[in-house]
């Protein structure tokens, strides 16, 4: 069954440090979101790629946050630097492609802890 | 006012009965709708997409639409301890063009007891 793949699954970093997550989506896929999620609320979105653009990151924290997808497949989102509220789960998820239809589906997430 | 808004519980409801998860929205101009289950620790998985108001089934699920009343909800038949999850809400707006943006709630957490 195809999956989206993320990496790693736990990261501990120290404040002030540089981090940086990996993601894979389902083969096929053209868009691409990353989100974030803070125990106990639901996912809130960061960026938003169709293909290799971005079309939404109204929610990214610019001064330290960045995304990219650059071949339009994986995505790599990168915090410097990292902050103690930035522990949370960061979570990647694909869908299909353009149709306002389609469902995302989602990775296992990385779970980060800042101290 | 939030995009999402559901009740975040917690919900109990034992072994066997039917339990029912609420979820209204803001915009009148959101087409899609999801239902995802989170276990503890765990990602999202998508459990139930609607588009269409009424009902649609899938098993021991039932996702009702209500468009007129902003109005998603969530059926869950015959409970089983392996229910017990934060469900989310989440729907897609289009933005002018065909690519939408998910809101999310923030989850009804649901737990079944034997």
């Amino acid at each position: 069954e195809a999956e989206v793949a993320q990496s790693p699954r736990y990261k501990i970093t120290e404040k002030s440090q540089a981090v940086a997550f990996w993601c894979d989506p389902i083969s096929g896929h053209a868009t691409l979101y990353w989100y974030r999620q803070i125990l106990g609320q639901g996912p809130e979105l960061l960026v938003q790629f169709q293909d290799e653009s971005v079309v939404d990151d109204s929610q990214l924290p610019k001064d330290r946050f960045s995304a990219e997808r650059l071949k339009g497949v994986d995505s790599t989102l990168k915090i410097q630097p990292a902050e103690l509220g930035d522990s949370a789960m960061y979570l990647c998820a694909s869908s299909l492609g353009k149709d306002r239809w389609t469902e995302a589906f989602f990775g296992q997430g990385t779970r980060l802890t800042v101290v | 006012q939030k995009e999402v808004e559901q009740n975040s519980g917690p919900l109990s409801v034992p072994e066997g009965a039917i339990a029912s998860l609420n979820c209204t929205y803001s915009d009148r101009g959101s087409q899609s709708f999801f239902w995802y289950r989170q276990y503890s620790g765990k990602s999202p998985e998508l459990i139930m997409s609607i588009y269409s108001n009424g009902d649609k089934e899938d098993g021991r699920f039932t996702a009702q639409l209500n468009k007129a009343s902003q109005y998603v909800s969530l059926l869950i038949r015959d409970s089983q301890p392996s229910d017990s999850a934060t469900y989310l809400c989440a729907v897609k707006r289009p933005r002018g063009s065909t690519l939408g943006r998910l809101y999310f709630g923030r989850g009804t957490q649901l737990t079944v007891w034997p």
